[in-house]
């Protein structure tokens, strides 16, 4: 069965340095999707890609924050300036094939990213 | 209450008892999904119902929506110690932006 896969499982960054999270969206998927989770707390939207452009953005995706899909097949979120308080799980998903049918947004198994 | 909002927040029974978790919502919406997470890990995506649906089942899982009220459940049937983990319910605002609840943690007890 078809899955999203993200790299690195696991990332250890200084405050202050960039990281880039990657993902590889289902295959005939349109849309994509950035969420994180704090320790604890609830999963939290941040960005919807589509079209090779942001679709919608909550308020915690900020000029820190990037996206982009550099080819056919990867999906990236860049954190320019890391802060303690970026450090979350962070998951990529993806939804609508070719037919425009499924809504259903399957997610990767995360990055934890940590910053220190 | 915040959009999906789960209740309860934690939950534990017997392998075997059927286990019910609830969610409530404010705006209209166009489906709700429900997913599972083991501690720590990726989110399983478990079922999807429309707003123009009330119930769907999907092997051991029941999920009904009354767009009424704002709320869906999720009814877990004759639990095994490997559904342990903890749910959420997650609505789409009318676009294509999921909202997560709180999720409600399940311990099933062999």
């Amino acid at each position: 069965e078809p899955e999203v896969t993200q790299t690195p499982s696991h990332q250890v960054t200084q405050m202050g340095q960039e990281v880039i999270l990657r993902c590889v969206p289902i295959s005939n998927h349109l849309y994509f999707y950035w969420y994180r989770q704090i320790l604890g707390q609830k999963v939290e939207f941040l960005v919807s890609f589509y079209n090779n452009e942001i679709s919608e953005k909550s308020e915690i995706f900020d000029d820190q924050f990037s996206v982009e899909r550099p080819d056919g097949s990867n999906f990236t979120l860049k954190i320019r300036s890391t802060k303690l308080e970026d450090s979350a799980m962070y998951f990529c998903a993806s939804s609508f094939d070719l037919a425009g049918v499924e809504e259903t947004q399957y997610f990767g198994p995360g990055t934890r990213l940590l910053v220190l | 209450s915040q959009q999906g909002e789960e209740d309860p927040q934690a939950l534990s029974i017997q392998e075997g008892e059927n286990a019910t978790m609830n969610c409530s919502y404010k705006t209209s919406i166009n489906n709700l999904q429900w997913y599972r997470q083991n501690s720590g890990r990726g989110l399983v995506h478990l079922i999807l119902i429309r707003s123009n649906e009330r119930e769907k089942h999907s092997g051991r899982l029941r999920v009904t929506l009354d767009t009424s009220k704002k709320s869906s459940s999720l009814l877990i049937t004759a639990s095994r110690a490997a559904d342990t983990a903890s749910y959420f319910c997650a609505t789409d605002e009318g676009t294509y932006k999921y909202i997560f609840g709180t999720g409600t943690r399940l311990k099933v007890l062999a």
